[in-house]
């Protein structure tokens, strides 16, 4: 079983342009999930997939966007980036229909020069 | 949301147990009690979760005080392995309070052999 598998593992972009990061939940999941970690913090809730639609959204404002796809898989995009938005980007994943615990990825690390 | 506190930093010599407290004092009926954590270079892992009784598991143990305001994980023999930030974490305990985890700042456990 692979896990959650994220990509890319790093990224480096400057401000202004646009990201996209991918995230293949764990084997068996079906709803997926977006944190963002800045340096030294603890992880923070962007939003939550399922069903192909967000269902529950952090506090993060409109240029972070996202979409899942019929086979789960997500992806996460965040417009006009701005410096602050260096962080790293965690995916999370587990069964909707349970309350099972989460399964995070590695993450992906972003760098916004 | 109820919220946790935990001691920044802590120290532990290998093969001796480790006992990581965290406040919750405002929690509420609602509320488990969880406990996830991230090693080095890696997304957070679940550890433990609990709600009024103590629990055990392969990895650790989670001792909860009898008015909930207070729990202690204990990992029996720590190992260099198990050096990593831990974090207490309050989930409600409704299905549809999806992925969304609240992480504070956590206590980074350093252990010496």
């Amino acid at each position: 079983d692979a896990g959650v598998t994220q990509s890319p593992t790093h990224l480096i972009k400057t401000r202004g342009q646009q990201v996209t990061l991918r995230c293949s939940p764990k084997s068996g999941h079906d709803t997926v999930s977006w944190y963002q970690q800045a340096l030294g913090q603890g992880p923070q809730f962007i939003f939550q997939y399922y069903e192909e639609e967000e269902r529950q959204r952090g506090n993060f404002p409109d240029r972070f966007s996202g979409h899942q796809f019929p086979n789960y898989s997500s992806e996460l995009n965040v417009n006009a980036l701005l410096l602050g938005d260096s962080a790293l980007y965690l995916c999370a994943s587990r069964r909707r229909s349970t309350n099972e615990k989460l399964f995070f990825g590695s993450g992906t690390q972003l760098s916004v020069l | 949301d109820a919220k946790t506190t935990q001691p920044n930093s802590m120290e532990s010599n290998e093969e001796e147990p480790v006992h990581l407290p965290c406040n919750h004092s405002t929690i509420s009926g609602t509320d488990y009690i969880h406990w996830y954590r991230q090693l080095p270079s890696q997304g957070p892992e679940y550890v433990i979760h609990g709600l009024t009784s103590n629990v055990n598991n392969r990895m650790a143990s989670l001792a909860i005080a009898e008015d909930r305001k207070s729990s202690t994980l204990i990992l029996h023999r720590a190992t260099l392995r198990d050096a990593a930030v831990y974090y207490c974490i309050l989930k409600k305990i409704r299905n549809n309070a999806g992925n969304m985890l609240t992480f504070g700042g956590g206590t980074r456990l350093m252990v010496k052999p």
